[in-house]
């Protein structure tokens, strides 16, 4: 079974600091996509960044980087120059693909509070 | 373009009754899948229509249904309402296949079962 596991249920930061959530999954497919996900307070669901697992390069949106250790099979999401805005749960999720249809797995997400 | 639009954002029932939420995909997107979400449990899948055709289900029973149209909307129905049915529940869209496209979700409606 494909699991997804964020070891750490909250996390605080200063604003403007940088800070890293985790993320671990474990599979035995080889295609499959990787993805860090953002509920602010207001529910709506938002895309941060996405990794195929067949690219070695790390994804990098704006302020968000990825660490993919694919080996290690961790995901790890950086954010750096922390806004208030950023303030929300973050989802990792996977996907595999090929084959059969798969569905997207959820880990059970990090609350982070970015204080002024 | 407008995102995924799901209504209604809330809704009260007593258990027993049936419910049945709405979820209206981005133009263009032919997948729509459902998700529940509950302290509990997190995000749970359950199901994915493309083309009208339920192409994947997660593990709900059976009181939870779904149907996609024509128009790619998509409509879930949960019968015989158990207080554990409570949840936000969330629909996503993309442009084909979940598994290589990447979701787009809507604000979820909220069900509270009494």
């Amino acid at each position: 079974a494909q699991t997804v596991t964020q070891s750490q249920p909250e996390m605080s930061v200063q604003e403007a600091e940088t800070v890293t959530l985790s993320c671990t999954y474990d599979t035995s497919e080889n295609n499959y996509y990787l993805f860090w996900y953002k509920q602010p307070p207001s529910r709506q669901m938002i895309l941060v960044i996405r990794q195929e697992a067949y690219k070695q390069q790390n994804a990098t949106e704006n302020r968000f980087s990825v660490n993919f250790q694919k080996a290690a099979k961790s995901f790890s999401l950086k954010i750096s120059d922390s806004q208030l805005g950023d303030t929300a749960m973050y989802f990792c999720a996977f996907i595999a693909y090929g084959g059969s249809q798969g569905n997207l797995i959820f880990g059970k997400g990090t609350k982070l509070s970015v204080k002024p | 373009k407008a995102g995924v639009t799901q209504t209604p954002r809330y809704l009260i029932k007593t258990r027993g009754q049936q419910v049945t939420l709405s979820c209206s995909p981005i133009s263009g997107h032919r997948s729509v899948s459902w998700y529940q979400q509950t302290p509990g449990q997190g995000l749970q899948f359950l199901f994915e229509y493309f083309s009208e055709t339920q192409r994947n289900k997660g593990n709900f029973p059976g009181r939870f249904s779904g149907r996609q149209f024509s128009n790619s909307r998509s409509e879930m129905n949960v019968s015989t309402l158990e207080l554990g049915d409570s949840a936000l529940y969330l629909c996503a869209s993309s442009l084909a296949s979940i598994s290589q496209e990447t979701q787009y979700f809507g604000p979820g409606t909220r069900l509270l079962v009494l």
